[in-house]
């Protein structure tokens, strides 16, 4: 119950293309859904974030779409840029003091040229 | 800010060895999070204290695992007796947690690369 399911493993994209990876989780006291970005060699760093009590968040190329009902959300990265080429990993956390995360598996994400 | 600062970022070390990964969190948070990352097992939370104090360790695999935060500024975990299937990139983050349990980002280090031979 505390694991974070996230599909695809691996993704190509075309630059300028859309990205799309889902994830769903079945605790239903996950409240807060973050997802991070990590390049290689480096430690993953906040991209954007979610709580459930809207359906979609927007920051500039990157969406969070969120479903409540289906406890599922996905990232949408919009004209997707070789720069954005690195692994995303979608996580979920209980609202508590601990800020205790559960990370899904992670997507690797390559955006051709 | 110098962010999350990790040390050392490689280490190789035998079989049997005793294995101690160092942290220095981000200046006024208060809660520190050790993270392993695995390509078998992906990125678990080992253990996370709270001004430093440690919350919830239930992640530390075995007895060999064991953390310690002595103040704000500094924590170690250390691995002993280490074994092969440690190997694995271990990261250290922080956040500042507000009282009201608001959400804050936490910020990773660059991870240490532990090879055990």
């Amino acid at each position: 119950q505390q694991q974070v399911k996230q599909s695809p493993q691996s993704l190509i994209v075309q630059k300028g293309g859309i990205s799309i990876i889902n994830c769903a989780y079945e605790n239903t006291a996950f409240d807060y859904f973050p997802w991070y970005q990590q390049f290689p060699g480096k430690g993953p760093a906040l991209l954007i974030a979610i709580r459930p009590d809207v359906s979609e968040k927007k920051e500039g190329r990157f969406t969070i779409s969120f479903n409540k009902s289906a406890k599922q959300f996905s990232l949408h990265i919009m004209d997707s840029q070789p720069g954005d080429s690195a692994t995303y990993f979608c996580a979920a956390s209980p609202y508590n003091y601990g800020q205790n995360f559960v990370f899904g598996p992670g997507t690797r994400l390559s955006v051709l040229p | 800010d110098a962010g999350v600062i990790q040390s050392p970022r490689h280490e190789v070390t035998e079989m049997g060895q005793e294995v101690t990964l160092r942290c220095k969190p981000i200046s006024g948070h208060n809660s520190l999070f050790w993270y392993r990352q695995t390509m078998m097992r992906g990125l678990e939370l080992l253990i996370y204290f709270n001004n430093n104090v440690p919350i919830d360790d239930s992640g530390m695999p075995e007895d060999r695992f064991s953390a310690k935060m002595p103040n704000a500024s500094f924590s170690t975990l250390k691995i002993q007796p280490s074994e092969p299937r440690d190997s694995a990139v271990y990261f250290c983050a922080s956040s500042l947690i507000s009282t009201s349990g608001h959400y804050n980002e936490q910020f990773f280090g660059p991870g240490t690369r532990l090879t055990v031979l």
